[in-house]
């Protein structure tokens, strides 16, 4: 298995503009997380979904920010307009509900908002 | 809420024994995990504890104490590729059991 895969890498954007951010799970894994980490903030969850249903998004920081699971395969964060504050790695992490509950993440997105 | 903490920073040298607290406080409470994020790279799974008591993979152990709502991760025969962050995480809270709420981090250091 490829793991979890995240794209684009790299990502710097103007402020206002918007940005799509994209993960690819695991086969089979039936959650998935969305985490941003900051030096200020560390690792903070964004919403998570379970079987492309979102659980809990409680974590996104505002109306700006989105997120989509429209198959198991695939889902989307976006921020629509981008902010310099949003600036972080964003990363996206899958699971296996009848396993060790141990989270596979991807490599992650550099987002830089200028 | 939750809250974890752990100690900022840890330095040891080769072959050392390294101990990496974590106190947690956190409503609901489902297990305790531990990863490692080299600079650079992405958070990777080392261990979880759901109940008391210490669990060995290799050269890493993790222990678990519900009542005191502590944990400990213990790495031995310390190498210079241990140096790295190691993450605390709770499951569970307002987030769900299956949410994850991440420690601040502890960077450990290894010298030779």
């Amino acid at each position: 298995d490829a793991g979890v895969i995240q794209s684009p890498r790299h990502e710097v954007t103007e402020m206002g503009q918007e940005v799509t951010l994209r993960c690819k799970p695991i086969s089979g894994h039936d959650y998935l997380f969305w985490y941003r980490q900051t030096m200020m903030r560390g690792l903070e969850l964004l919403i998570y979904f379970n079987n492309n249903v979102p659980i809990d998004d409680s974590g996104m920081p505002e109306d700006r920010f989105s997120a989509k699971m429209p198959n198991a395969s695939f889902s989307t964060l976006k921020i629509q307009p981008s902010e310099p504050r949003d600036s972080a790695v964003y990363f996206c992490a899958s699971s296996f509900s009848r396993t060790d509950y141990g989270y596979t993440f991807g490599s992650g997105t550099r987002l830089t908002v200028v | 809420g939750q809250s974890l903490e752990q100690p900022s920073e840890v330095t040891a040298v080769e072959g050392a024994i390294v101990q990496i607290n974590c106190t947690y406080q956190t409503s609901g409470f489902y297990g305790l995990s531990w990863y490692q994020q080299h600079d650079g790279g992405a958070p990777t799974f080392l261990s979880y504890n759901a109940l008391d008591g210490l669990e060995e993979t290799g050269r890493f152990s993790s222990f678990l104490s519900r009542s005191d709502s502590y944990g400990y991760l213990l790495l031995q025969e310390l190498q210079m590729k241990d140096s790295a962050s190691y993450f605390c995480a709770v499951r569970g809270g307002t987030g769900g059991r299956r949410a994850l709420t991440f420690g601040s981090g502890t960077r450990l250091q290894v010298q030779p």
